[in-house]
């Protein structure tokens, strides 16, 4: 069975500070990983990894994948209270038919 | 724990045929379940979110009588595309709620529609 762990579930952070938050995944057919900022309804996407050891960037937000470690982690500098949300991590597979599992998520808090 | 299944994974119709896709949660009770629309630059949207025993809420936009959602029990939702047409198809997602008060969703492994 496919799994998607993210960890922490939660955290409270202090504006400026910066955070990383992980993503481990077992999979059979490994296609991509995704992570998706949740505030409150659809999840906006944020990053599609295909290929280990490059990182994404968006501003603040950055995310890299090891493909060997079968983890990605999401890094958030210098954060504002804007990014508190849940992030949640999914992973593609792919081979006979397309299915994808997500992580519950990590609730982050960021205060001022 | 906190499963959630959908059938079919994946579904291939005629365009004017109408498609049921199922999501099940399995080893816990579900207040609220949503449905998703995956796009192929990988964003979701939101069609609606389904509360057992009440109508759906549905979001601007989506059509209520071409999307038809029935969350006929605490572990079952279910989504009908009727008269299905080929820009019907994309890849449909559905999430589940244990309650109210809690934020964890638990989503599915989705379902591939294809209308020809």
């Amino acid at each position: 069975e496919d799994k998607v762990v993210q960890s922490p579930l939660s955290l409270v952070v202090h504006e400026g500070d910066t955070v990383t938050l992980n993503c481990s995944y077992e999979v059979t057919n490994f296609r991509s990983l995704l992570w998706y900022k949740q505030e409150k309804k659809a999840p906006t996407f944020l990053f599609m990894l295909t290929s280990s050891g490059i990182e994404k960037k968006s501003g603040r937000l950055s995310s890299i994948l090891d493909k060997k470690e079968l983890s990605s982690i999401l890094n958030i500098t210098a954060t504002q209270t804007g990014d508190s949300a849940i992030y949640l991590c999914a992973v593609e597979t792919s081979g006979g038919y397309q299915k994808v599992t997500f992580g519950i998520g990590t609730k982050l808090q960021v205060i001022p | 724990g906190a499963v959630v299944s959908q059938h079919p994974s994946r579904v291939i119709c005629k365009s004017g045929t109408s498609v049921k896709i199922e999501c099940r949660s399995l080893d816990f009770q579900a207040t609220t379940m949503f449905w998703y629309r995956q796009f192929p630059k990988k964003s979701l949207m939101l069609m609606a979110t389904s509360n057992e025993g009440s109508k759906a809420t549905y979001e601007q936009g989506v059509e209520k009588d071409k999307f038809l959602i029935n969350h006929a029990s605490l572990t079952l939702s279910t989504l009908t595309v009727t008269s299905a047409h080929p820009e019907d198809s994309s890849f449909y997602i559905c999430s589940a709620r244990v309650g109210a008060g809690a934020y964890e969703q638990y989503f599915g492994p989705g379902t591939r529609l294809t209308v020809t």
